[in-house]
């Protein structure tokens, strides 16, 4: 199975600042036939269910604010939170879905306010 | 609005069975691939078991499979997991999830119910 492995754990980000979050697998996620990467992001808030963010790595999920942005190709990826609210308060999960069905999820990263 | 709830969670003993129900809304659930995703406490989202759109595949983790089976009834709008010897490490909130594209297999989630927890314990 695909391992994905989050950095960092958490991190505290100042309200209006940038966040950052790192997700590694441990094979490739890219496919060259449709030149797409499998790899998706989800935000857990407290409470409730994992809400989808994005998906093919860098599409914003309908309704996601532009804020939220993702990157990268092949084993690295980034979920990046520009100018913080309180409301980003949350887990972040990546999710690999190239080894379909045996889909995957990377531990979360904890997002706090400094 | 697209809407997922789950039900039947609950305490078992070691070795038990439970039967969870998801009972889906606001959209053509015929047509999409429907997946159980599992929770546990302070570990990873696990993926557990997905049934294709007119039930002909279904698909489950390893350290389920044998004991573990995903149903659908599309006439009613719902899904079903019926899990048999169970054990504390089944111990977990389940989600049930629709995939974002119609299909056979789980791809990404679009739409996750509230959880339903089931708690293995003696």
């Amino acid at each position: 199975d695909i391992v994905l492995t989050q950095s960092p754990d958490s991190l505290a980000v100042s309200l209006g600042e940038r966040a950052t979050i790192n997700c590694r697998s441990s094979q490739s996620v890219f496919r060259s036939s449709n030149n797409k990467s499998y790899l998706a992001w989800y935000q857990q808030k407290a409470g409730q269910p994992p809400k989808l963010l994005m998906y093919w790595a860098s599409t914003r999920a309908s309704g996601v604010p532009d804020r939220f942005s993702g990157s990268g190709s092949g084993t690295d990826f980034t979920l990046t939170v520009s100018g913080l609210q309180a409301e980003d308060v949350a887990v972040y999960f990546c999710q690999q879905y190239d080894t379909t069905p045996s889909i995957t999820f990377g531990q979360g990263t904890r997002l706090e306010i400094k | 609005e697209e809407q997922l709830l789950e039900s039947g969670g609950g305490l078992v003993h070691p070795g038990g069975s439970l039967k969870l129900s998801c009972a889906a809304s606001g959209f053509p659930i015929s047509n999409f691939a429907m997946t159980w995703v599992r929770q546990a406490p302070g570990k990873r989202l696990e993926w557990v078991s997905t049934i294709s759109a007119a039930s002909i595949s279904t698909y489950s983790v390893d350290s389920v499979k044998g004991r573990f089976t995903i149903s659908r009834d599309n006439s009613k709008a719902e899904v079903y997991l019926q899990m048999d010897r169970l054990s504390a490490e089944d111990t977990a909130i389940y989600y049930c999830a629709k995939d974002q594209y119609s299909g056979n297999k789980p791809y990404f989630f679009d739409s996750w119910g509230q959880g339903t927890l089931v708690l293995v314990s003696s």
